[in-house]
């Protein structure tokens, strides 16, 4: 049973540039969520897609947008990056809205970005 | 809005002694607690959870936790440590139902041969 992949695994970008991650949940789940990881920190909730809608959403600026597919995979974009979002971006999926009772993520390897 | 602290930024420990590393959470409701573990280079790895069903939680590889309402903790303990140990430890909270994982700043675990 495969767990939460994601793609690629680490990108380099300049400033202005645009990026566009890539998650595959894992099996049976149908919930995509995605944190942003900065360097000695610990990981921040960016937004949550369920049925191919955003459900819920961070601190996080507008250049930061995503999508599900009707697979369940999910995309992060990021628009006119900056130097600041240099960080890993994890995947986390998860089943169902409601009835995940108590909120259990699985959770990809991550992508690290660096933005120069 | 729910938070954690966690108490250490690093904690050491030689080989085969006890690790504690301390968690202190705030939630307005009843919250589900977690403990993740990062190996470097590697993906978040679910180490136990708390439900409420059991106020002492028992994870892999030897971990657990207890949930202390009074005190507002859930301190993560292994009675014995071991060198594949050493990696960062988070302790996340979140309200049931699919709310975002609220994550502390995470604590390195070192373990001295």
């Amino acid at each position: 049973d495969a767990g939460v992949t994601q793609s690629p695994t680490h990108l380099i970008k300049t400033r202005g540039q645009q990026v566009t991650l890539r998650c595959s949940p894992k099996s049976g789940h149908d919930t995509v969520s995605w944190y942003q990881q900065a360097l000695g920190q610990g990981p921040q909730f960016i937004f949550q897609y369920y049925e191919e809608e955003e459900r819920q959403r961070g601190n996080f600026p507008d250049r930061f947008s995503g999508h599900q597919f009707p697979n369940y995979s999910s995309e992060l974009n990021v628009n006119a990056l900056l130097l600041g979002d240099s960080a890993l971006y994890l995947c986390a999926s998860s089943f169902g809205l409601a009835g995940n009772l108590y909120n259990e993520q699985f959770f990809g390897p991550g992508t690290r970005l660096t933005v120069l | 809005a729910q938070s954690v602290t966690q108490l250490d930024s690093h904690v050491s420990v030689s080989e085969g002694t006890p690790v504690l590393l301390r968690c202190n959470y705030s939630s307005s409701y009843s919250p589900s607690l977690f403990w993740y573990v990062q190996h470097p280079n590697k993906g978040l790895q679910l180490l136990l959870k708390y439900t409420s069903a059991a106020t002492l939680v028992k994870g892999i590889n030897g971990f657990e936790a207890e949930f202390k309402k009074s005190e507002t903790s859930f301190h993560l303990t292994k009675p014995s440590a071991h060198m594949s140990d050493a990696a960062e430890y988070f302790c996340v909270v979140s309200e049931k139902g699919n709310t975002p994982l609220v994550f502390g700043k995470g604590t390195r675990l070192s373990v001295i041969a």
